[in-house]
């Protein structure tokens, strides 16, 4: 079975400043997708970023950004001149590939406050 | 404009009551899921299903049912059995079987479920 695991609980960072947020695995298979999802107040699962585990490039999307290690199963996530509205909880999740339910295992949150 | 629904936002059971929570998509996706998040924590897959008229078990099946008649639906009933129901419940949907190279979850609102 896979686990993942979100180390920090609770970080905060001044606005503009740059943050990164950890999150380690534990699985044995070989291909696999690794997702960050951010859950705003409202509560909503919004996608940040999609890492496909075959791939060596990390994955950016704009101010966000992943530094993949798959040999030490980490995949932490880099936020660049943070603002206000990313202030949310951020889940790390993982998403074997092949044939069978996409089912997403993920870690506990890390709860992220951008302060003005 | 596609999307998933779920209704009601906020929903309330009384003791040994039986509630059934509502999740539709018409994004045309084989499979659905549904994640229990409690206060502070990451979502624990309940139950998921991958095409009409079948689904699996989750992590923490107990004390909930589903049922997948159509495509678009997949309702969650939580049962009188399930003795801590109170916490926010997600559905998403995903491809399913036939698999895709852009592999992710798309998620619901969610619904707020407390015990009176």
């Amino acid at each position: 079975a896979q686990t993942v695991t979100q180390s920090q609980p609770e970080m905060s960072v001044q606005e503009a400043e740059t943050v990164t947020l950890s999150c380690t695995y534990d699985t044995s298979e070989n291909n696999y997708y690794l997702f960050w999802y951010k859950q705003p107040p409202s509560r909503q699962m919004i996608l940040v970023i999609r890492q496909e585990a075959y791939k060596q490039q990390n994955a950016t999307e704009n101010r966000f950004s992943v530094n993949f290690q798959k040999a030490a199963k980490s995949f932490s996530l880099k936020i660049s001149d943070s603002q206000l509205g990313d202030t949310a909880m951020y889940f790390c999740a993982f998403m074997k590939q092949g044939q069978g339910a996409q089912k997403l295992v993920f870690g506990q949150g890390t709860r992220l406050t951008i302060n003005p | 404009d596609g999307g998933i629904t779920q209704s009601p936002k906020y929903l309330f059971r009384k003791e040994g009551q039986n509630v059934t929570l509502s999740c539709e998509q018409n994004l045309n996706h084989d499979a659905m899921y549904w994640y229990r998040q409690d206060p502070g924590q990451g979502l624990r897959l309940i139950y998921y299903s991958q095409i009409v008229n079948d689904f699996q078990k989750g992590d923490i099946a107990e004390g909930y049912s589903v049922s997948r008649e159509k495509k678009e639906s997949f309702p969650l009933t939580v049962t009188s059995a399930q003795k801590n129901p109170t916490a926010f419940y997600l559905c998403a949907s995903s491809t399913g079987p036939r698999r895709t190279r852009n592999e992710k979850l798309f998620f619901g609102s969610g619904t707020q479920l407390s015990v009176l």
